[in-house]
Formats: C-alpha cells, structure tokens, sequence
C-alpha cells in the first residue's frame, strides 16, 4: 500500500528545460521530503516542507529548486534549469512526527536529463 | 556536515549464512532507521533505533544502537533469497536524515 504516489514515474528532459515532479499523498500529512537517488549511489535529503514552508534544506537545494504545495493537496518539486546531473530518482517521502523522523516513501519519479 | 558511513558496500550470502552490516556517524544521532530498497523500488522503513543501546528484533533481524548513539548494526540470521536487496541506515539529526552508502546483499542458494 502506497504512502504517497508520484507522478511521472518517467521524465525525459533536455538540459536547461524546467521539469515539475508532483507527489500526492493518500491522506492528510503534516509532513514531507523530497530526496534524490544518483543511480546506484546513496539516497540524499534534498527538503523537508512542513505546514506549507520549508522546514529545512540541504546544500543541494540550491536556487535551481523549488517546492510548494499549490493546492493544499500536490506537493511539488520544481527543477528550474535541469542540468545533466540532476538525472536521477526523486523521491518523495510523508513523515508522522518532526521529532522521530521516520518516512514513508513513495515509488519515485526517475528524470533522465539529455 | 553530518556523515554517516557503512560497511560493507556489498555483501554476497550463502543461504542460511548470518551477516552483519555497521553504520557510523561522525555525529551523535537524535535516532537512527533503517531502510530496504530492492533493486528498481524505494526505500521501504524498517525500524528506528531512539535510545542509547537500544536492540531491537524483527524476526531474523537484529538492529543495535550504540551506548554514544554514535553507530548501528543490523545482523541478518539465516538468510533467505527474500533478504536480496540494499539496506541503509539513516541517521536522524537536526530534522534531517542523512543515509549511508548502503549495503548491496546477494544470496547464493
């Protein structure tokens, strides 16, 4: 059972286009993240939004990307100008508590970038 | 920054063999989780670690945390075919999870 689903579950860019990955959660949650995934590399914490603002952001978060809730419901993840490395797995993740900190994520949006 | 390291990268299994992985962060952890990503899926949670010396047991699984909540084992007895795929440990600190590079498990049967 899905925590929260994503979609595309594919996206094909050229470089310098903007992409937007969408997130949509089964119910109602407080709390989201966004991560990457380089293939075969780690998973990296990108942003955490919580009550409509980002809560925290790492330093891959540049100005490059966004996020936003438009509608009370998707959750976004804005890429401005995709470079080559952006390709990757982006995932996105619901949170119960700030404080524990365990997440649920969802099955990924791969973006291929040429 | 925070870093959180795990070894080994890859771990190939006889079925029925016990293996352990390790996780250390350079900085003391809030909790640490662990996840199971199998190959072409997500990160699926597993459990969270929050005191000092914590063990916890999910069937053939064993996690540790450490007494400086500082490192992490998962130890894995009698391995299945079902155990294949890649665990990380996440560290919790800041409101932010850090993960390690993960460990890659294949099982000969």
């Amino acid at each position: 059972e899905p925590e929260v689903t994503q979609t595309p579950s594919h996206q094909v860019t050229q470089m310098g286009q903007e992409v937007i990955l969408r997130c949509v959660p089964i119910s109602n949650h407080l709390y989201f993240y966004w991560y990457r995934q380089i293939l075969g590399q780690k998973v990296e914490f990108l942003v955490s939004f919580y009550n409509n603002e980002i809560s925290e952001k790492s330093e891959i978060f540049d100005d490059q990307f966004s996020v936003e809730r438009p509608d009370g419901s998707n959750f976004t993840l804005k890429i401005r100008s995709t470079k080559l490395e952006d390709s990757a797995m982006y995932f996105c993740a619901r949170g119960i508590l700030r404080d524990l900190g365990e997440q649920y994520f969802g099955p990924g949006t791969r973006l291929t970038v040429t | 920054g925070q870093q959180v390291m795990q070894i080994p990268q890859y771990q190939h299994v006889q079925e029925g063999e016990d293996f352990t992985t390790y996780c250390n962060s350079s900085t003391t952890l809030s909790n640490i989780q662990w996840y199971k990503q199998r190959p072409g899926g997500h990160p699926v949670f597993l459990i969270q670690l929050v005191k000092s010396g914590e063990v916890k047991k999910q069937k053939r699984l064993t996690f540790q945390f450490g007494e400086a909540k500082k490192n992490s084992s998962l130890h894995i007895t009698a391995t299945q075919t079902t155990d294949v795929g890649t665990y990380f440990c996440a560290g919790f600190r800041d409101y932010k999870l850090s993960f390690g590079a993960g460990t890659t498990v294949t099982v000969r049967a």
